[in-house]
């Protein structure tokens, strides 16, 4: 069975300050990682993904993701928050079986304050 | 091109009534997927179909839930004698194929349903 955790369900940061949100998995085989974006009254947008190459992954908008297998996280950040970043963000683990179902964390709301 | 769309986008119906939601996947992804996001379960797989193969229904939370695709194109999800707990933004996504691997799941809008 695989798991999704994401510390923190409001994240608020300044503009142009570090974003860091929080991600750690289980899973029971290596899992495919990723983290998606929603927008207010919009579908889920992928940022980026770790299907089992490069640990450190950078996605969309200046985003990346570090895969640690040791600490089972996948955590994601932003050097510098813009005021467009402010959004949903989810992160989700697949484990690449048949289906390929996503199982999504709990959520970050990520407020960003100019 | 298009994106998955989904209709309607907002339905509001009375408990114990019947509601079909509609998802139009992406031309020539095989795969389509269920999704509910709801406040108090976050966001939960419900079906998907791959193909002309039996759907994978072991996310449905009651047998009032089904869901299916036609022609291996758009899909109908069905909820019967709807409840309050039903609420919630119904997700569709679609990929290219499941096979080995991964391949990119493109979801809709979501049809945000409210049940009095």
């Amino acid at each position: 069975a695989q798991s999704v955790t994401q510390l923190g369900s409001h994240v608020s940061v300044s503009e142009g300050a570090l974003v860091l949100l929080r991600c750690n998995y289980s899973s029971s085989v290596p899992p495919y990682l990723f983290w998606y974006v929603q927008y207010p009254n919009q579908g889920l947008q992928l940022l980026l993904k770790y299907t089992s190459a490069a640990t450190l992954v950078k996605g969309i908008n200046g985003f990346e993701a570090e895969f640690k297998k040791s600490e089972t996280s996948f955590h994601l950040t932003k050097p510098s928050a813009h005021m467009s970043d402010a959004a949903e963000y989810f992160c989700a683990v697949s484990e690449g079986n048949a289906g390929n179902m996503l199982t999504f964390g709990g959520g970050t709301r990520l407020m960003v304050k100019p | 091109g298009a994106g998955v769309s989904q209709s309607p986008s907002n339905k509001v119906t009375e408990k114990g009534k019947d509601v079909e939601l509609r998802c139009d996947p992406i031309s020539g992804h095989t795969a389509l997927y269920w999704y509910r996001q709801s406040l108090g379960q976050g966001l939960e797989f419900l079906i998907y179909f791959q193909g002309n193969s039996a759907p994978d229904k072991s996310g449905l939370p009651s047998d009032r839930f089904s869901a299916e695709r036609t022609g291996g194109s758009v899909s109908t999800l069905t909820i019967q004698r709807t409840q309050q707990e039903d609420s919630a933004v119904y997700l569709c996504a679609s990929s290219l194929r499941v096979a080995a691997g991964y391949h990119e799941q493109f979801f809709g809008p979501g049809t945000r349903l409210t049940v009095l």
